[in-house]
């Protein structure tokens, strides 16, 4: 069975610092990975997207986020975190195979608070 | 540029009404998702439709139907409310055809059944 796996429930960091967001999956074959920001009261945004190629993607507003196949992670990274950035962040897999409309199966969600 | 738009944004209902949400895709999106997100939880999947036929089915109650409609709009349809439907609701699409295309979500519906 598919799975996503955000082992932090938050991550705190001071604004201008380095932020890391884990990321790990469990699923059969190679699956589409994704991003997604969900501030108070709000839908889900999109942030970026791993489809093939380049292990590395970059997104929306300096995020990236890396893909490491043998690890079966897809960490969020941004060099400089800022206030602005606090929000709970969701990890999300869709499996490449049964066609095109597979649904996404989200993470637990790890909430980032960034620290002026 | 278009979004995904839900209504209504906020429904209180009381227990064992019903209620109706709708969802309005992004233009040329022919993939509608519904996911129900409790306090403090991840998004659930509940149901999806492509070209108008139900294509998969998550952990929606029997209670609840949904169904999108020819120009690809969709409903979703709660009934016997519990206290427990009292969550954010959210409608999804993507583009057609796309296997590596990502879903566009709307702000939701937050129900609140008393």
């Amino acid at each position: 069975a598919q799975s996503v796996a955000q082992p932090e429930d938050q991550v705190n960091v001071a604004e201008g610092n380095p932020l890391t967001v884990k990321c790990t999956y469990s699923v059969s074959g190679n699956p589409y990975l994704f991003w997604y920001v969900q501030y108070p009261n709000r839908g889900l945004q999109f942030l970026l997207k791993y489809i093939t190629g380049d292990n590395l993607v970059k997104g929306s507003y300096g995020f990236e986020a890396e893909f490491n196949k043998s690890q079966t992670s897809f960490h969020l990274k941004k060099p400089s975190a800022l206030v602005s950035d606090s929000a709970l962040y969701f990890c999300a897999v869709r499996d490449r195979e049964g066609g095109a409309t597979n649904k996404l199966i989200f993470g637990t969600g790890t909430l980032l608070a960034v620290q002026p | 540029a278009a979004g995904v738009i839900q209504s209504p944004r906020h429904l209180i209902k009381e227990k064992r009404e019903t209620a109706t949400l709708k969802c309005y895709p992004i233009p040329r999106h022919d993939t509608v998702y519904w996911y129900q997100q409790g306090p403090g939880q991840d998004p659930q999947f509940l149901i999806s439709f492509y070209e108008k036929m139900q294509s998969d089915k998550g952990s929606i109650p029997d209670r609840f139907s949904a169904q999108q409609f020819s120009d690809y709009h969709s409903e979703l349809n709660m009934s016997s409310l519990e206290l427990g439907d009292s969550a954010l609701y959210f409608c999804a699409s993507r583009v057609r055809g796309g296997m590596n295309t990502e879903a566009f979500f709307g702000q939701g519906t937050r129900l609140t059944v008393v």
